[in-house]
């Protein structure tokens, strides 16, 4: 695709529930963060991967996060066991190299933890 | 720790004004910074990049400039117009590091 695309868009789910967000990075990009935006806020940090490989994930906010990338192109961010202070939007990014280039963001996916 | 202050947190101008966003970083071993907007319900487009060894970066315009050392980024806008209305972004990438680090914006309404 042209660029970098989020799924779903929105999701709504119940305290307690997992939920499974996509990305599907633009073709041949190695780096692709994850970033969860507040109402109001500028994103923050989640975890960074270059191809396959997740060397970052420091701003995973507890061990109920989790990110993989396993072929080195879609990523998934997984959270379990949800909680209303989860609910904010997970931005996807990728770049094409590995160091500090132009930042391409899908749409997001609005999570609600009701 | 990298952090990031951007001011005005809100500007409101009318049509034709030019703007100057002001964007600080705690850490200026920085690799680069980029300068982003974004629309109200939809994800960032990156509008400039500006790499450490630079002082200035313009695209149409736009011109965004680089203190590393005083830690200081300025985006400045000319002839605004309605459709720059947004909020922006800025994003420096810390040496040694893998992640962008946001501020937390200006929200920009241009009138018409």
């Amino acid at each position: 695709g042209a660029g970098v695309s989020q799924s779903p868009r929105y999701k709504v789910a119940k305290r307690g529930q997992d939920v499974a967000l996509r990305c599907d990075p633009i073709s041949g990009h190695v780096s692709l963060f994850w970033y969860q935006q507040a109402l109001g806020q500028g994103p923050e940090f989640l975890t960074y991967f270059q191809n396959e490989a997740q060397l970052d994930k420091s701003g995973l906010p507890s061990d109920r996060f989790f990110a993989e990338r396993p072929e080195g192109s879609v990523s998934t961010l997984k959270i379990q066991r949800t909680q209303q202070e989860d609910s904010a939007v997970y931005l996807c990014a990728s770049s094409l190299g590995q160091r500090g280039e132009k930042l391409f963001f899908g749409s997001g996916t609005q999570l609600s933890v009701l | 720790k990298q952090e990031v202050t951007q001011i005005p947190a809100a500007l409101s101008v009318p049509e034709g004004e030019n703007l100057v966003l002001n964007c600080s970083f705690t850490d200026s071993a920085i690799y680069n910074l980029q300068w982003f907007r974004q629309d109200p319900g939809k994800g960032l487009t990156s509008l400039l990049l500006i790499q450490s060894s630079q002082r200035e970066q313009t695209s149409g315009r736009l011109n965004a400039s680089l203190d590393k050392s005083s830690g200081r980024s300025t985006l400045y806008i000319a002839a605004s117009q309605p459709g720059d209305s947004a909020t922006y972004l800025c994003a420096p990438y810390t040496s040694g590091t893998y992640k962008y680090i946001f501020g937390t914006g200006t929200r920009l309404k241009v009138l018409a």
